[in-house]
């Protein structure tokens, strides 16, 4: 079973700065595969990116996904207010056919 | 757009058989989507229970295989998740989803089970 592992678990940053999110994989992962989300209190999940680098329909152009391998970054270029949330990175794999997520990133307001 | 939206009991016993019910609304469920279960503990992560084409195959998380069924509705538009022989450890919140690009979105609302006496 791959664990992909995400850090660091939380990150405390100003509005304006730029957040850089990492999830790591145990073992290799498609880039295909691999997508974030955003969910904020007492709300579902959101989708951000898939594909590790593609932008879901209505996502800022401030949210990019970047990587490959066993190595993700997801990077918010100039943190607005409602971007302070928890991040998760979630993967598949074909055989068994499964979906795993990364444990979250909580981004707080510093 | 598809939206999705949970239903069924919020409180279940111990050792009973959770069941839920996602209806889909603004496509059909035959639309080339796979549906998804996800659940969420209060506080925690998020962990992927299954999913199902309209065709009827399903996919399970092993984790999770020997106690869930999934099953799908065509004339109601629906899918369903069945979780037997609960424990505390099954309180959570379940969401459904629409699987297409190896990712999930759209998203229900999700709905609080809790497993208590």
């Amino acid at each position: 079973e791959i664990v992909l592992t995400q850090s660091p678990g939380t990150l405390s940053l100003s509005p304006g700065e730029r957040a850089t999110l990492s999830c790591r994989a145990s073992q290799s992962v498609s880039s295909s595969y691999l997508a974030w989300y955003q969910q904020k209190p007492g709300q579902a999940p959101r989708l951000l990116i898939y594909g590790a680098s593609s932008r879901a329909t209505g996502i800022p152009d401030r949210f990019s996904g970047s990587g490959s391998g066993t190595d993700f970054t997801l990077t918010i270029s100039r943190l607005e207010p409602e971007d302070f949330a928890v991040y998760y990175c979630q993967q598949y794999v074909s055989s068994p056919a499964m979906y795993t997520f990364g444990q979250g990133t909580k981004l707080e307001i510093k | 757009q598809v939206q999705l939206q949970e239903s069924g009991p919020g409180l279940v016993k111990p050792s009973g058989t959770l069941s839920l019910t996602c209806a889909v609304s603004g496509g059909s469920i035959s639309s080339g989507y796979w549906w998804s279960w996800v659940r969420q503990p209060p506080g925690k992560g998020l962990e992927w229970i299954g999913e199902i084409y309209h065709s009827g195959t399903t996919n399970y998380n092993p984790s999770l295989k020997s106690r869930v069924t999934i099953s799908v509705d065509k004339s109601k538009n629906q899918f369903s998740l069945k979780l037997s022989s609960v424990t505390a450890a099954d309180t959570a919140v379940y969401y459904c989803g629409g699987t297409s690009w190896y990712s999930l979105d759209p998203w229900g609302q999700g709905t609080l089970v809790t497993v208590s006496s």
